[in-house]
């Protein structure tokens, strides 16, 4: 089944400790990217890559890294969480035929306490 | 520089009314413009996009929306709305690569019986 997904689904943890949230996709998409959701605003666009080691900022990449040494995957990375990032993130992915459409993952729930 | 506007944050419709969920774009280049849906606890999944062509975009579940270019709006329609419609949507646009998609602010709608 072509899909995304997206580990852990939920996470609960506390100022300054880093974390890494991943990211899989099994369509070989070139472009993938990550958003964060937060009530008002929509999803904003944090980091995206258009292939493997090509990663551009998005709208909101302050406190994130992304990385992208394998097609497949995209991992963020919070090297010092802060309250304020605590919000719903999701990755998406897309290429080949459907390079207009976006595929999403299921989202991962972050607290930072 | 590219926006969205989703002039409705709710909208609340019987079942089996009609309901049309607005959107309003601003872009100096030509636009592709979508339509994605996201049920409880899910991720973003797509309804419908306007590449070019027919004006009138057909999507998934009885939805469409039509572009109108003189009015830089995309609304979305469906005729007839059931419980399981029950979602938050999201209008969004982008250029010609989808490595800059611009997501509204979304609208929840809520279908009562």
């Amino acid at each position: 089944e072509a899909q995304v997904t997206q580990n852990p689904r939920y996470l609960i943890t506390v100022t300054g400790k880093k974390l890494t949230v991943t990211c899989s996709q099994n369509m070989n998409h070139e472009y993938m990217s990550w958003y964060r959701q937060d009530p008002g605003l929509g999803l904003r666009q944090i980091y995206y890559s258009m292939n493997v080691e090509v990663t551009d900022k998005g709208d909101v990449p302050e406190g994130y890294k992304v990385s992208r040494k394998e097609k497949r995957n995209f991992p963020l990375i919070l090297e010092s969480p802060s309250p304020n990032q605590t919000s719903l993130y999701f990755c998406a992915s897309s290429g080949g035929v459907s390079y207009n459409e976006q595929f999403f993952g299921p989202g991962t729930r972050l607290t930072v306490l | 520089a590219q926006s969205v506007t989703q002039l409705d944050s709710q909208v609340p419709v019987f079942e089996e009314a009609p309901v049309e969920l607005r959107c309003n774009y601003s872009s100096s280049v030509s636009v592709y413009l979508f339509w994605y849906v996201q049920y409880p606890n899910q991720g973003l999944q797509l309804l419908l996009k306007y590449l070019s062509g027919s004006t009138l975009v057909k999507g998934i579940n009885g939805f469409e929306a039509e572009f109108n270019k003189s009015q830089t709006s995309f609304h979305l329609r469906k005729p007839s709305v059931h419980i399981s419609d029950t979602a938050e949507y999201f209008c969004a646009v982008s250029g010609s690569s989808a490595s800059k998609i611009i997501f509204g602010s979304g609208t929840r709608l809520s279908i009562r019986p």
